[in-house]
């Protein structure tokens, strides 16, 4: 199994806090990305990382930032949690461009 | 902009049937990557398959096989004699070469119920 984790597994957060979700690899893979999964809409990406401090907009961005200040690191902050961010996310790593992205367990987010 | 396919929200079949779960991608890249993905019950995202651009040839392992088709930008996945053991939720995804490593987009996924 590809080395990485997630934390927290599961948190119940209410409107209006912060929220810090943790992604740590021992892959000492380049890529890293956080999807949050919905039904219907399959995997979204939110976010993503060519390198260290190396980062990037996806496609449901807003109210979302990350960092990655190390390469084993990639943190996933809500600056205001909001009802709407209730949802599975899922942090995944690739070693290149080319390859299979591995993913995490993933966290279930719960904002009310 | 890229984009995939999964027409197909739910499919339910009985155990020992064939069943084939249909993708189509849209991308304006010359060299990219198809990619399958299993989601069980249980939740995690487990990679199945990875297809070149350039290579067209038809893959088949055990009782799964998939087929690329770049004429109708399709890469359909088939599951000979399934099993109550195939019931998950399956992703398509698709990336494209360069702006590094981004483009990794999924398909809404297709859920399968095998039935026994």
């Amino acid at each position: 199994d590809a080395g990485i984790t997630q934390s927290p597994r599961h948190k119940v957060t209410e409107t209006g806090t912060p929220v810090t979700l943790r992604c740590h690899q021992t892959e000492n893979h380049r890529y890293m990305y956080w999807y949050r999964q919905d039904p219907g809409h399959g995997l979204r990406l939110i976010h993503y990382s060519y390198g260290v401090k190396d980062t990037d907009k996806g496609e449901v961005s807003d109210g979302y930032s990350v960092s990655r200040s190390k390469t084993e690191d990639f943190l996933l902050t809500l600056e205001s949690a909001t009802s709407s961010q209730t949802s599975v996310y899922f942090c995944a790593i690739r070693p290149g461009q080319k390859t299979e992205a591995f993913f995490g367990q993933g966290t279930r987010l719960t904002v009310v | 902009a890229q984009k995939v396919t999964q027409a197909q929200t739910e499919i339910s079949v009985v155990e020992k049937e064939d069943v084939t779960l249909d993708c189509v991608y849209e991308t304006r890249d010359t060299t990219y990557y198809l990619f399958w993905y299993k989601q069980p019950p249980s939740g995690e995202l487990v990679f199945l398959i990875r297809r070149n651009s350039f290579d067209e040839q038809n893959e088949i392992s055990g009782r799964y096989s998939w087929n690329f088709q770049k004429s109708t930008s399709s890469f359909n996945f088939t599951i000979t004699a399934s099993q109550v053991v195939d019931s998950a939720v399956y992703f398509c995804a698709l990336s494209e070469d360069g702006n590094y490593g981004q483009n990794f987009v999924f398909g809404p996924g297709t859920r399968l119920s095998v039935l026994p």
